[in-house]
Parts: C-alpha cells; sequence; structure tokens
C-alpha cells in the first residue's frame, strides 16, 4: 500500500538555523514526490516537485530512493517559512496520498 | 481567476442533519478532488473526479457520504446524517489532471455539534 510518513509533527527551530524536514515514503512503483506548503490564513500550494530539481524559496528536496526518502531542506530558516508542510506522493491516475503533515515553527 | 471556490467557508450544524459542501474548481481544469484534514489523520483523499466521472472513491468514510460533479463547474460533498466525527476541514481541489499541480481552496470548516 502507498504510504507517507512524516515523523515529526512540529518542528521549532531559531531563525538562522537549517531546517530538515522528513519524509518517507512507501511505494513499490516509480514515485512522484511532492511538497506542499499551508501558510497561516492561506490556501495549502505547491512548493516543489522532485522531477523539477528546483529551489523554491531556498528550499530542496532530493528524493533518494535507496532511503524510500524526500527530505525537505533549507540551510538558513527565516520567520516567514513557518508553516503547515505536508508531503504527498503521486501513485498515477493523478492521485495524491499525503503525509500528515509537519509544522514548522521558526522564533526569531 | 478567483481560483478553486468552497461555499460555505463555515459551517456548524447539529448531529443528524444533513450537510452540502460546494465546490467550483478552476475554469479548465478536468480533475476535480475532495480531501477531509483533521489533526489525527492530516490531509485524506476522500473521491476525485475526472471530466466529471468519479474515478476513487475508495477514500469515502461509509455510506452516510456522497459526492456528485453534475457538469465541469460544480461539484458537492454530502454527509447525511452528519455526526460529531465528521467534523474537520474539507478542501476542494483542481488539476488540468496528469501528475499536475492540484490548486486547492480555501476550505470548510465543518462542526458538528
Amino acid at each position: 500500500a502507498q504510504r507517507v510518513t512524516q515523523p515529526e509533527k512540529l518542528l521549532s527551530v531559531f531563525k538562522g538555523a537549517p531546517v530538515e524536514l522528513k519524509c518517507n515514503y512507501s511505494y513499490s512503483g516509480s514515485p512522484e514526490l511532492f511538497w506542499y506548503v499551508q501558510y497561516s490564513r492561506q490556501r495549502l500550494q505547491l512548493l516543489l516537485r522532485h522531477i523539477s530539481r528546483e529551489s523554491i524559496k531556498g528550499f530542496t528536496a532530493d528524493l533518494n530512493k535507496g532511503e524510500t526518502s524526500f527530505h525537505l531542506k533549507k540551510p538558513f530558516a527565516q520567520e516567514e517559512d513557518s508553516a503547515m508542510y505536508y508531503c504527498a506522493l503521486s501513485t498515477g491516475f493523478q492521485k495524491l496520498v499525503f503525509g500528515t503533515g509537519t509544522r514548522l515553527l521558526v522564533s526569531p | 481567476d478567483a481560483g478553486v471556490i468552497q461555499s460555505p467557508r463555515h459551517e456548524v450544524t447539529e448531529m443528524g442533519q444533513e450537510v452540502t459542501l460546494r465546490c467550483k474548481p478552476i475554469s479548465g481544469h478536468n480533475s476535480l478532488f475532495w480531501y477531509r484534514q483533521t489533526m489525527m489523520r492530516g490531509l485524506e483523499l476522500l473521491i476525485y473526479f475526472n471530466n466529471n466521472v468519479p474515478i476513487d472513491d475508495s477514500g469515502m468514510p461509509e455510506d452516510r457520504f456522497s459526492a456528485k460533479m453534475p457538469n465541469a463547474s460544480f461539484s458537492t460533498l454530502k454527509i447525511q446524517p452528519s455526526e460529531p466525527r465528521d467534523s474537520a476541514v474539507y478542501f476542494c481541489a483542481s488539476s488540468s489532471g496528469g501528475p499536475n499541480e492540484q490548486y486547492f481552496g480555501p476550505g470548510t470548516r465543518l462542526t458538528v455539534t
């Protein structure tokens, strides 16, 4: 069965500290992975997808098929990064399986 | 473009009542998704449509839940009868198909007392 695991419900860091939001997946096929973000009082929106191999707002994520992981990283956290982050797995046919989410809190 | 539109934004109802949530997808998108968000379970896919046809409803919790998409610009999610455990935020999202970005609505916060 397809599954996405985000082990941390809350991650609290200070401004300027490195951030790593963990995501592990379970899928027997070729996965497509995404990170979605929900800022306070805003809609859930796509942050980045692994096939794009891009950096968005300083965030990057590398797909590691050996470890079945897709961790989200940023070298220096900013207060405006505080939000709810969801890792999602596309299993084809447009369906996304989301993790339970990690709330990132960046303190000044 | 106003994006995905959902109504109502908030709904408070008593147990046993019927609840209808509404969604208007982005024009031109041919896929529509209904999700439920709770603290315990995160974001769960309830059902999704492609070209107005339900493709996968395996996430619908039980027969009390039903969803329709009578045309390309409108969908409803109905709960009848509602129960307190249905309290959650319900999101609608649309996409242009394939493994493409899903665009989410603002959500409907449902409280069943």
